[in-house]
């Protein structure tokens, strides 16, 4: 199974921040690498596939990039709305397998 | 517009039984590869089980093989998990999600069970 680690677990920052998550994993795939968005109680939303491809409707302060077995979202100014728990999610092969996920605090 | 209404949970004794229902509508159906998902109260997201368009091919978690069974009825535009000789360790959100170029591109609301004496 392809294990990923995310860092950092929780982040606090403000709002215009740039922010930056990264995901690790313990094996090298080729670009099958999402990014999704969770708030509380609600369903995670898809964000990012393909390592950097934006998902529709989806602002384009998100991006994502990365290879081998580091990959990056980042946000280029944090919006009061980016207040969530994000996760990467490998599908090279299944299993299927997230990250632990980043909360994104209010500093 | 996709969406996917998880039903089935509920609170169930150790050793018990329940099905998971996901309707489908939005999308045809029978063209996409579904997968559960789910989530322990407080945790991350835990992928469970896989299942091809046409139900021919299936995986599952180890946590779950041998107690958790996923089919699909493309006629009547549902995903189910069959689940039993649930645990403790069972409880949390189950969520259906669409899979599109490979990904959970579309997620339920989720169906929250719970297994507790």
């Amino acid at each position: 199974d392809i294990q990923m680690t995310q860092s950092p677990s929780t982040l606090s920052a403000s709002v215009g921040d740039r922010v930056t998550i990264t995901c690790r994993a313990s094996q090298s795939f080729n670009s099958w690498l999402a990014w999704f968005q969770q708030k509380p109680g609600k369903a995670p939303k898809l964000l990012i596939y393909k390592v950097s491809s934006l998902e529709s409707g989806v602002p384009s302060r998100f991006s994502g990039s990365g290879s081998v077995t580091e990959f990056t979202l980042t946000i280029s100014s944090l919006q009061p709305d980016d207040f969530a728990t994000y996760y990467c999610q490998q599908y090279n092969t299944y299993p299927l397998t997230f990250g632990g996920g980043t909360k994104v605090e209010i500093k | 517009e996709v969406q996917l209404v998880e039903s089935g949970g509920g609170l169930v004794q150790p050793g018990g039984s329940l099905r998971l229902s996901c309707a489908a509508s939005g999308f045809t159906f029978s063209s996409y590869e579904m997968n559960w998902v789910r989530q322990a109260p407080g945790k991350g997201l835990e992928w469970v089980s896989y299942i091809s368009s046409s139900g021919s091919t299936i995986y599952y978690a180890d946590s779950v093989k041998g107690r958790f069974t996923i089919s699909r009825d493309n006629a009547k535009n549902s995903l189910y998990l069959q689940m039993n000789r649930l645990r403790a360790e069972d409880t949390a959100v189950y969520y259906c999600a669409k899979t599109r170029t490979g990904t959970t591109s579309h997620w339920g609301q989720g169906t929250l069970v719970t297994v507790s004496s």
